[in-house]
């Protein structure tokens, strides 16, 4: 597709439950991003993966956090034993170089809601 | 650590009211300062991307400025169409890492 693709767009689950997120970012970009999006937050990073680098996890904020690439192409970021506090819009962005270049391509996002 | 801040938080203006947002920012030396706009229930929009102190970039009615503390992004006579969320984000040269940064945003409302 044109653009960076999240599904779903939306995910109601009860706390202690797994959820995957999935993201397809652009055909041919190497760099992929998650961050999540609270309410009244900034955007907070997540992960990132490069090419075939291994991936730099060092935003995730607890063991229950994971996140893999498969090929290149699409990533899922796993969220096990959910907490109301993982409520948020995880967005997912993709470039064509790692530096960004000429800026990141977002997805619309899933809003995750824990309940 | 890389810091991005940006003010006001939220700002109204009545149509055709020129105004200016800041991003202040601190990094262990600029690889890139990125603008993004972001639609309610959307991911961010990518705007600009200056690279150093006295660039500029124009797009329709958006003008973003850098120095080497903060980034500027003026908003001449501008249109309902205009409202939405604007991030600042920093990318550091120190490093391998190109994770960029994010601010808070500035949340602009353009009144007819």
């Amino acid at each position: 597709g044109a653009g960076v693709s999240q599904s779903p767009s939306n995910k109601v689950t009860e706390k202690g439950k797994d959820v995957e997120l999935r993201c397809d970012p652009i055909s041919g970009h190497t760099a992929l991003y998650w961050y999540r999006q609270s309410l009244g937050q900034g955007l907070e990073f997540l992960i990132y993966f490069q090419g075939n680098s291994a991936p730099d996890k060092s935003g995730l904020p607890s063991d229950r956090f994971s996140a893999e690439r498969t090929g290149g192409s699409v990533s899922t970021l796993t969220i096990q034993r959910t907490q109301q506090e993982d409520s948020a819009v995880y967005l997912c962005a993709s470039s064509l170089v790692k530096s960004g270049g000429e800026g990141y391509t977002f997805g619309s996002g899933t809003r995750l809601t824990v309940v | 650590e890389d810091q991005v801040t940006q003010s006001p938080e939220a700002l109204r203006l009545q149509e055709g009211e020129s105004s200016s947002l800041n991003c202040s920012y601190t990094v262990s030396g600029l690889r890139g300062l990125f603008w993004y706009r972001q639609d309610p229930g959307k991911g961010p929009e990518f705007l600009f991307t200056l690279y150093s102190a006295g660039e500029e970039k124009e797009k329709e009615r958006l003008k973003a400025t850098l120095t080497k503390k903060e980034s500027f992004l003026h908003i001449t006579a501008p249109k309902p169409e205009d409202s939405a969320t604007y991030l600042c984000a920093v990318q550091a040269a120190s490093g391998g890492s190109y994770i960029p940064t994010f601010g808070r945003g500035t949340s602009l409302i353009v009144h007819p």
